[in-house]
């Protein structure tokens, strides 16, 4: 099983540009979420699906943007990149609910840089 | 709403020694998990020990165990016999609520061993 798979894992933007960071996940599992990670502040929500064709936002979603079509896929689209959204940012999926058996399970990361 | 502390920034502990690192948390439910994530420096995370809010017993997970006081709303991890491996940043992380949508982590402790 691959997991959680989570591309590109590095990347250079400039200022105004935009792009997607890409996630995808063959563990069936109903929950994916997008988290951003800064010094001192652990991992901040951004966005979250609880099934295909559901989305919501979390904490800090401000200039982000995502959907889901499918089970597998939950990609991340930053529209206009600027300098604060530099931050390593992780995909994770997990079973619904906060019971045993319900850990997220996380991507490798991607440590984004705007310029 | 659901909140997680984590009030040590750093820690440091002598190698097979234990080590005690704090989280604290609020919520309104009754039900809720609780989970504790290790980050080592190559950056990916990794899912250590769960704890139910109904629970009767610590966990348990070889070297780490949980000691979970409901009343003070605190499931401080514990790692004992601590090795040089164990040096990584270690993540609090809180679901609750119904459909417990969201995963909400505290801002960490960096851990360091010495030999």
């Amino acid at each position: 099983n691959a997991g959680v798979t989570q591309t590109p894992k590095f990347q250079v933007l400039k200022t105004g540009q935009s792009m997607t960071l890409q996630c995808a996940q063959d563990m069936n599992h109903e929950y994916m979420s997008w988290y951003r990670q800064d010094p001192g502040m652990g991992l901040r929500l951004i966005h979250y699906s609880v099934g295909a064709g559901i989305t919501d936002q979390g904490e800090v979603p401000n200039g982000y943007n995502v959907s889901r079509s499918t089970t597998e896929d939950f990609p991340l689209r930053l529209l206009s990149a600027a300098p604060s959204q530099t931050s390593v940012y992780f995909c994770a999926s997990s079973q619904p609910g906060w019971a045993r058996n319900t850990e997220a399970f996380f991507g490798q990361g991607t440590r984004l840089t705007v310029v | 709403a659901q909140k997680i502390t984590q009030t040590q920034p750093g820690m440091f502990v002598q190698e097979k020694e234990a080590v005690t690192l704090d989280c604290t948390y609020d919520t309104s439910d009754q039900s809720y998990g609780l989970f504790w994530y290790k980050q080592p420096s190559s950056g990916e995370m990794i899912f250590l020990i769960y704890q139910g809010s109904y629970d009767e017993q610590n966990a348990t997970e070889g070297r780490y165990s949980l000691n979970f006081q409901k009343a003070r709303k605190s499931a401080n991890l514990v790692i004992s016999a601590s090795q040089l491996g164990d040096s990584a940043m270690y993540f609090c992380a809180m679901r609750s609520g119904g459909s417990a949508r969201q995963l909400t982590f505290g801002s960490g402790t960096q851990l360091t061993v010495l030999p």
